[in-house]
């Protein structure tokens, strides 16, 4: 089965740092660009970043709210995808998951999320 | 960035009923245009890609139509797993956006 795992979030203070990290398996991880999602408690979906995989130059884009702040690396020889949160704000709790982008820029396999909670 | 606007929000429907969900995009997306089910509690799942496409393992009473800047997703015969809520995605230019989401409940 195509699976992705998520895991690393948390409650944290205002200003301070976070690591998640997303796991695939049942695919050939490092085929794929992986993505970023997050979503607040009852609202919509928000993309965070994303990062190429090797044979696409394995670099990543970020959405403005969160560059600056946020690295998205990837580790294929271990099939884990990380998002580094720095510099964390109220705003930016939410479940965060990861996915595996298809053709046309669709998302195929995603994760079941994990919570990151920003507060003092 | 583009703008995708849902109607509408939320709609009450019965099991049986033919429901249909559009999207409108702020500029064009071409045919960039993706439908995920959303269930409580669980991660959204794809249903439809390039805009008209049934995604592998997606029951066919789902369908989808649509280019440019107008969309819908159509469900022929609403079952009780699809009482959820429906996303639209644009996938034409970054960032990717989505709709606000139409929720789909029971009447």
């Amino acid at each position: 089965e195509e699976q992705l795992v998520e895991s690393g979030g948390g409650l944290v203070p205002p200003g301070q740092s976070l690591r998640l990290s997303c796991r695939g398996s049942g695919f050939i991880f490092g085929d794929y660009n992986v993505n970023w999602f997050r979503q607040a408690p009852g609202k919509g979906l928000e993309w965070v970043g994303f990062i190429r995989s090797r044979a696409h130059g394995g670099t990543a884009d970020y959405a403005a709210s969160v560059k600056g702040r946020f690295t998205i690396s990837r580790d294929d020889s271990k099939r884990i995808a990380y998002l580094q949160m720095s510099s964390l704000k109220t705003e930016d709790s939410a479940v965060y998951s990861c996915t595996r982008e298809a053709g046309l820029t669709s998302f195929d396999v995603w994760g079941q999320g994990t919570m990151v909670s920003v507060s003092s | 960035d583009i703008q995708m606007t849902q109607s509408p929000s939320s709609l009450s429907a019965s099991v049986g009923d033919r429901v249909t969900i559009t999207c409108r995009a702020s500029q064009t997306v071409t045919f960039y245009l993706n439908w995920y089910r959303q269930r409580p509690g669980k991660a959204p799942e794809l249903l439809i890609f390039a805009a008209s496409k049934l995604q592998s393992g997606v029951p066919s009473r789902f369908s989808g139509s649509g280019s440019g800047t107008d969309f819908t997703l159509t469900i022929s015969g609403l079952q009780p797993e699809d009482f959820a809520t429906y996303y639209c995605q644009q996938g034409y230019s970054n960032p990717v956006t989505f709709g606000g989401g139409t929720k789909v409940d029971i009447k």
